[in-house]
């Protein structure tokens, strides 16, 4: 059973450019969630996708948008790349949860590595 | 607003020490959930362990255990006899109950504690 897989590894990208990061969960899961995460710093959420709809956002500009497939895989868009974009950016996939009092784990992949020059 | 505080940037410590890494939550929330991850050089977060708020029991597995206090909003986290292999970043998250349902709970993550244990 594959775990959560992230594509590309490795990026490298200029100033203005526009990045997309693709993301495929576990299987089973239907909720993805993306998180960056800056060199030295804990993960940020960024936002999350379930039925292919964006349910939650953290403080994020605009810049950064997604989208889900109705395979639940999902990508990360980043338009206008600033150098602070540079990061980590992780993807975890979950079961929705039940309800109000239920939690279900999420499960990380490895990583895209983010380098704008 | 949830917040997390790990307050310890790094940590050396020789093979068999124990060592604790802390972590402070803040949270208006009466249920929630607290995680600790382990981050190697890889990168790749891997779940450790997940608490719910209702719930102030240590656990241990193994050679870690965790102590929650919700007197004072911590979550602290022991390795005993610690290894080389347990070298790596540790993160100590927080997650509220959600008010509906579909999709997940988002992750607060403290800034993380760098451990290196040497021989």
């Amino acid at each position: 059973d594959a775990g959560v897989t992230q594509s590309p590894t490795h990026l490298i990208k200029t100033r203005g450019q526009q990045v997309t990061l693709r993301c495929s969960p576990k299987s089973g899961h239907d909720t993805v969630s993306w998180y960056q995460q800056a060199l030295g710093q804990g993960p940020q959420f960024i936002f999350q996708y379930y039925e292919e709809e964006e349910r939650q956002r953290g403080n994020f500009p605009d810049r950064f948008s997604g989208h889900q497939f109705p395979n639940y895989s999902s990508e990360l868009n980043v338009n206008a790349l600033l150098l602070g974009d540079s990061a980590l950016y992780l993807c975890a996939s979950s079961l929705a949860d039940e309800g109000q009092s239920s939690y279900n784990e999420q499960f990380f992949g490895p990583g895209t590595r983010l380098t704008v020059l | 607003a949830q917040k997390v505080t790990q307050a310890q940037t790094e940590i050396s410590v020789v093979e068999k020490e124990d060592v604790t890494l802390d972590c402070v939550y803040e949270t208006r929330d009466t249920t929630y959930y607290l995680f600790w991850y382990k981050q190697p050089p890889s990168g790749e977060l891997v779940f450790l362990i997940r608490r719910n708020s209702f719930d102030e029991q240590n656990e241990i597995s193994g050679r870690y255990s965790w102590n929650f206090q919700k007197s004072t909003s911590s979550f602290n986290f022991t390795i005993t006899a610690s290894q080389v292999v347990d070298s790596a970043v540790y993160f100590c998250a927080l997650s509220e109950a959600r008010i509906t349902t579909g999709g997940g709970n988002k992750l607060t993550f403290g800034t993380g504690t760098q451990l290196k244990v040497e021989l």
